[in-house]
């Protein structure tokens, strides 16, 4: 069973260019997050899917961010017009809704600089 | 609204040791679920252990215990026999039934020393 990927690894853009990220969960998991965690702190909570649907969203998600879903499996996550503020790591993490104990397992993250 | 304090920025502890990582948490779910992950430099959380708000008995993953006292609100991570391979950042989080998403605490860096 593979675990939750994530490309690309790292991505370096100038500021006001567009940056899609992916994530391919744990492939039977139904529930798929984002977040944001920035120098020295936890991760932040973005935005997550329950299948295909895009249940909550956080207001860190401002509207140059968008996230996907389409059929359920893989994730992209797009930041437009990009800002130094947008540096940080971006966590993918999936589970399945209806186990016991709903464990988020983590990506190994897509590392952002803005320059 | 959920939140996890650890108060810990770092801490040290010799190799074969054991060492407890603080954590404190606030919330109005009657029903919770805390959970400890290990992020290494690599940048890759990994799961550790969880404690459901229900359960009677602390629990244990190997050489990883969680110090459960609800009544205090902590939930403090225990690694008995440390090894160098512990040396990461550790953070406490938490999920209630209203949400799907998990709350971080700010995390506490382990460093194991020979």
């Amino acid at each position: 069973d593979t675990g939750v990927s994530q490309n690309p690894r790292h991505k370096i853009t100038k500021r006001g260019q567009n940056v899609t990220f992916r994530c391919d969960p744990i492939s039977e998991h139904n529930r798929l997050y984002w977040y944001r965690q920035t120098l020295g702190q936890g991760p932040e909570f973005l935005t997550y899917f329950q299948n295909e649907a895009q249940l909550e969203k956080s207001r860190l998600l401002s509207d140059r961010f968008s996230a996907e879903r389409p059929k359920g499996s893989f994730s992209t996550l797009e930041i437009q017009r990009t800002e130094q503020g947008d540096s940080a790591m971006y966590l993918c993490a999936s589970s399945l809704l209806g186990e016991a104990v709903e464990t988020q397992y983590f990506g190994p993250g897509t590392r952002l600089l803005v320059l | 609204a959920q939140k996890i304090t650890q108060t810990q920025p770092g801490m040290f502890v010799q190799e074969k040791e054991a060492v407890t990582l603080d954590c404190t948490y606030d919330t109005s779910d009657p029903s919770y679920g805390l959970f400890w992950y290990k992020q290494p430099s690599s940048g890759e959380m990994i799961f550790l252990i969880y404690q459901g708000s229900y359960d009677q008995q602390n629990a244990t993953e190997g050489r990883y215990s969680l110090n459960f006292q609800k009544a205090r609100k902590s939930a403090n991570l225990v690694i008995s026999a440390s090894q160098l391979g512990d040396s990461a950042m550790y953070f406490c989080a938490m999920y209630g039934t209203s949400y799907g998403k998990l709350t971080f605490g700010q995390g506490t860096i382990l460093t194991v020393h020979p």
